[in-house]
Order: C-alpha cells, then structure tokens, then sequence
C-alpha cells in the first residue's frame, strides 16, 4: 500500500535556523507531491507541489522542496525560519489517476522568538 | 476569491440528534471533499464529489450522509453519532478538471470544531 513517512513529529528551532523537513513516499510509479501548512487556528493551505519538471520547486513564504527520485523523497527546506512559521507541516502524495490524496502524520514546527 | 466557508464554526450535540455541516465554494470548482481531522494528525479522506456525484465514498459509517445538492454546495447530515466522532470537520474543493494524474490545489475551509457529547 502506498504510504508517506515524514521522519521528525516535532521540530524546535530559534528564529534565523534553518528549516529541512523529511518526507519520503512509497510508490515506484510517477507521482505528484505536495506540502500543505496549517497554521495555529487557521485552514489548511498548500505550501508548494510537484508534477514534473525541474525537481526543486519553490512555493510560498520562502519555503522550496526537492523531489529526489531516486531518494523517494520530497523534503521542504527554508534557508531561515521565522517565529510565523510556527505551524503543522503535512506532506501528501497522489499516485493514481483519482483524487485521494496519501498524507504524511504531519510535524510539529515551533520557532521561539 | 479563493474561499470555502463553512458553517457553523462549532457544533455540539448529544448522540440522539440531527444535525448538517455546510460547506459553500464560488471558485466554480467541481469536485468537493469532506475529511475529519483530529487534532496534530492529518487529514482522513471521508467523501469526493466530482460533478455533484459521489465518487469515492471511503467506507464511512452510515451515520454521516453527505450531499452535494448542487455545484457550489456540500452538506454533511449527522444522525446518532458517537463521543469518538468529535474532531474538525474540513470541506475542501478543486477545479476538479483534471482527467488524469491528479495535480490540483486543494483549497481548504476553516472546518466546523464538532464535540459529541
């Protein structure tokens, strides 16, 4: 069965850190990736994805990720974070032709001031 | 206007009762989600309707019966619910045009908080 493992549950950094979250995906076929954020009491947003192409992609905020094919990895990097970044990070993986969407069990991100 | 709202924000209710979650989307989006999400833990795909009609029903319990009674709305009726069924209830929607591998944004609406009691 298709899983996504994201390897930290919870993450504390200071202000200026900086950022790399894991995710890594099991399915051997063409797949699309995407990080989604969820910031304290408000909704679920999509933070950047993947399709194809060039394998680093940037999104919003200053966050990219790379797509490691190889690896079956698609880790979201932030070169410095900031005390707004406080937030839960999902990755999620589509890799069939419907519309469910594979979720990661999220990590906890908490940057003190 | 890339907004989905729902209502209400909160809801309590005891495990006899009847009561519906909306859901309200004007991006003319056509494919529309319900999830249940607990709290610190991912989102659980419960319904998908692509084009007002059921497309993927992920063995929920009866107890919850969606409804897409047109384009630009969801309803989520809840009949004799469970303590364990409390949680945040999240609609989302896409364009839902893609065909083939899927590569749509969903956009996601601020959830209604749910406790039974």
């Amino acid at each position: 069965a298709q899983s996504v493992s994201q390897h930290n549950h919870h993450v504390i950094l200071s202000e200026a850190a900086s950022l790399e979250l894991g995710c890594n995906y099991s399915y051997g076929g063409t797949v699309n990736l995407f990080w989604y954020v969820q910031y304290p009491g408000q909704h679920l947003q999509l933070l950047l994805k993947y399709f194809s192409g060039d394998p680093l992609v940037k999104g919003i905020k200053g966050f990219e990720a790379e797509f490691i094919k190889s690896k079956f990895s698609f880790n979201l990097r932030k070169p410095s974070v900031q005390w707004s970044d406080t937030a839960e990070y999902f990755c999620a993986v589509n890799a069939g032709n419907n519309r469910k969407l594979i979720w990661g069990l999220g990590t906890s991100l908490a940057v003190n001031p | 206007d890339t907004e989905v709202t729902q209502t209400p924000k909160h809801l309590v209710m005891g495990m006899t009762n009847k009561k519906s979650l909306k859901c309200e989307q004007h991006m003319g989006h056509r494919a529309m989600y319900w999830y249940k999400q607990k709290a610190k833990k991912p989102p659980e795909l419960m319904f998908v309707y692509s084009y007002e009609k059921l497309s993927i029903n992920e063995s929920v319990p009866s107890r919850f019966s969606p409804e897409c009674p047109n384009s630009s709305l969801l309803n989520l009726h809840l009949h004799a619910l469970q303590p364990e069924d409390s949680a945040l209830y999240l609609c989302a929607s896409d364009s839902g045009t893609s065909g083939g591998p899927y590569q749509e944004t969903q956009y996601f609406g601020p959830g209604t908080r749910l406790l039974v009691l």
